[in-house]
């Protein structure tokens, strides 16, 4: 069973278009997270929830929304794409916020051309 | 200044040799620390964590902390091909909700 999965796997989409990427994770933890890995594979925090609730929300262009209808579920919609927004982009959850270790899922790799 | 600095390599190194990677930070509220392998088109996997100073060991590995230097290392011993990965330090601050990574070494252990 995977424990944090994500999908798509792969998405490619042109400019100007909007597209969500949904994760589910099935380890009872209270904390999700949306993680951007870029083409140098530095990692960087975007958004976290805790129990449907929003906790972080880092310096990210509002044409990215997350959205949680539950603790379980934790989607990430776009809106109007950029070729910039090309990244590989994670879904990570937790036992509780702070510093428990994340669990990730294997992650979306978007290509906007 | 990055909060945390990482060499992101390439590394590459002859099987059944010693690794040591090593990662620096520069706010002393930093607490926690993990090490995360992460292979090719997979996301990154917990390999080590520590919330103290000194050693800890799991197997071949061993992940080392000097908070007075705000310095960590993760050894690797007798490598494998296996091992072959990017190498991803991760620190979280004692009352936050975030671990802040750094950039990842690119490993390649050759047989």
């Amino acid at each position: 069973d995977t424990a944090v999965s994500q999908t798509p796997k792969y998405l490619v989409t042109q400019m100007g278009n909007d597209k969500s990427i949904k994760c589910e994770q099935n380890l009872g933890h209270d904390t999700m997270y949306w993680y951007k890995q870029d083409s140098k594979k530095f990692l960087k925090i975007m958004f976290s929830y805790n129990n449907k609730e929003l906790i972080i929300n880092e310096t990210v262009p509002n044409r990215f929304s997350p959205k949680s209808p539950d603790k379980a579920h934790l989607n990430l919609h776009i809106n109007s794409l950029e070729l910039g927004d090309s990244a590989v982009y994670f879904c990570a959850s937790s036992p509780t916020g702070g510093n428990s270790p994340l669990h990730f899922g294997n992650g979306t790799r978007l290509t906007v051309t | 200044q990055k909060e945390v600095e990482q060499d992101p390599g390439p590394l590459s190194v002859p099987e059944g040799a010693i690794v040591s990677l090593n990662c620096t930070y520069s706010n002393s509220a930093f607490q926690y620390f993990m090490w995360y392998r992460q292979y090719s088109r997979k996301g990154p996997e917990l390999l080590m964590y520590t919330y103290s100073s000194g050693n800890k060991e799991d197997g071949r590995f061993t992940a080392q902390v000097d908070k007075s230097s705000k310095y960590i290392s993760l050894f690797i011993r007798d490598s494998q091909p296996s091992d072959s990965a990017t190498y991803l330090c991760a620190i979280g601050e004692t009352s936050g909700s975030r671990l802040t990574f750094g950039e990842g070494t690119q490993l390649t252990v050759n047989p």
